[in-house]
């Protein structure tokens, strides 16, 4: 479809590992997010990316978290040395720009860090 | 700190009847808010809009209401379908600085057939 299309849809490793999540945002659309939901808590921001500017990284929860896009589309979060607490359902959403505009979520990441 | 409050963790309504969600924030810079619907293993879908330049949106079913001088917005679905059963989450973006999204805890409504 045309929507924000993230991989894996689930992944699991163990504590120490390195990860990277995937999204792929809906063309056209120059405004790239990641937040993440924990178990029992709301959506938090992490990232976010507007065009060719510099990303804004202030939801980032240490400098074990970092994210790229490539291109302006596609979108690589990557945590070094996983910890549990960093289990979550990682989501990336975009919209047609930064600003009043609506964010379009794809169906998320679960990472679950054993 | 919340910033973005939804204090009604549920709500259960009959079918044909009017749903009222309600979402209170503290941040006044916020100047655009949004709902969003989230099904189990999905991500948030959204909903609708409105600026604070406005006190109402509607679009079909769905309308959201803001006022601003109690820094509270509702949303009212009418009517309630059982398909409408989802967890409804509140955001607030602010009108300079960070543009992403802050988001309340959310209310799972359950629309009983």
């Amino acid at each position: 479809g045309a929507g924000v299309s993230q991989s894996p849809s689930n992944k699991v490793t163990e504590k120490g590992k390195d990860v990277e999540l995937r999204c792929d945002p809906i063309s056209g659309h120059t405004a790239l997010y990641w937040y993440r939901q924990s178990l029992g808590q709301g959506l938090e921001f992490l990232i976010y990316f507007q065009g060719n500017s510099a990303p804004d990284k202030s939801g980032l929860p240490s400098d074990r978290f970092s994210a790229e896009r490539t291109g302006g589309s596609v979108s690589t979060l990557t945590i070094q040395r996983t910890q549990q607490e960093d289990s979550a359902v990682y989501l990336c959403a975009s919209s047609i720009s930064v600003g009043n505009q609506p964010q379009h979520f794809g169906d998320g990441t679960r990472l679950s860090i054993l | 700190d919340q910033q973005v409050k939804q204090n009604s963790p549920s709500l259960s309504v009959q079918e044909g009847r009017i749903s009222i969600l309600n979402c209170d924030y503290t941040n006044s810079m916020f100047d655009y808010f949004l709902w969003y619907k989230k099904y189990p293993a999905e991500g948030p879908t959204f909903l609708i809009s409105i600026s604070s330049i406005k006190d109402k949106n509607e679009d079909g079913r769905f309308t959201v209401f803001l006022n601003k001088s109690a820094k509270h917005l509702s949303l009212h679905i009418v009517p309630s379908q059982p398909g409408d059963s989802a967890v409804y989450f509140c955001a607030a973006m602010m009108d300079t600085g960070r543009r992403a999204l802050t988001f309340g805890s959310g209310t799972r409504l359950q629309v009983q057939p």
